[in-house]
């Protein structure tokens, strides 16, 4: 159960767009349609933001999107708002009834 | 509105136990499983345990397993977390969030805590 791979910091400016990796392994990222995303705001309780892959929670805005590619995980967000500056976690399902998270992203928006 | 409120964090020292809960309302508790993640501070988060709806399942992170047991009382709306043979690595805030799953588990969580706080500390 070792953490997920993600870059420890991105940034962008308003209305830019960045996207977050997460690399994994085949045994959790690349082995089942389950990578999610949450986003915590400091002080926070985390909030889903993208579940099985590609799936936007209802309320969620259309500006965060999640893709996949064998091992690797992304979280692409669209149009920066100041308010996306938060901590980005992807998380997967692991197997064995496990689950892991990534190490985390601080986005910064300029 | 839905509620989860953690309770019994503390100071503890390597090697002790602690109990900690998380009472639950508005939703039907009985149909949610409901995990235990935790956050060490300035650090990510980590999952720890989930047990389901009816708690006849239940699962661990491998650095917890055999040290904590996660349990429920559908009667009173409580998930526990007890915690044995504390580390000074096992500082950190402890979630309860529910899984977003009706009835099954399916591993996200749609509904958190606020947390607690537990320090391992000699």
């Amino acid at each position: 159960q070792s953490a997920l791979t993600q870059p420890a910091s991105v940034s962008g400016s308003p209305g830019q767009s960045i996207t977050i990796s997460c690399t994994g392994t085949s045994s959790d990222v690349g082995g089942y349609k389950l990578v999610s995303w949450y986003q915590q705001h400091p002080g926070k309780a985390p909030k889903l933001i993208i579940s099985d892959d590609n799936k936007r929670p209802s309320g969620v805005s259309s500006r965060f999107s999640g893709s996949k590619s064998g091992n690797t995980a992304s979280l692409t967000i669209s149009g920066l708002q100041a308010e996306d500056e938060a901590d980005y976690y992807c998380y997967s399902y692991a197997g064995s009834i496990t689950w892991v998270f990534g190490g985390g992203t601080r986005l910064t928006v300029l | 509105q839905m509620q989860l409120v953690e309770s019994g964090g503390g100071v503890v020292q390597p090697g002790r136990s602690l109990r900690l809960s998380c009472a639950a309302s508005g939703f039907t508790f009985s149909r949610s499983g409901m995990h235990w993640v935790r956050q060490a501070p300035g650090k990510g988060l980590f999952w720890v345990a989930v047990i389901w709806n009816d708690g006849r399942n239940e699962n661990y992170a491998d650095s917890v397993k055999g040290r904590f047991t996660i349990s429920r009382d559908n009667s009173k709306n409580t998930v526990y977390l007890q915690m044995n043979s504390l580390r000074v690595e096992d500082t950190a805030v402890y979630f309860c969030a529910r899984d977003s799953g009706d009835e099954a588990v399916a591993g996200d969580f749609d509904f958190w805590g606020q947390g607690t706080l537990v320090t391992v500390s000699s």
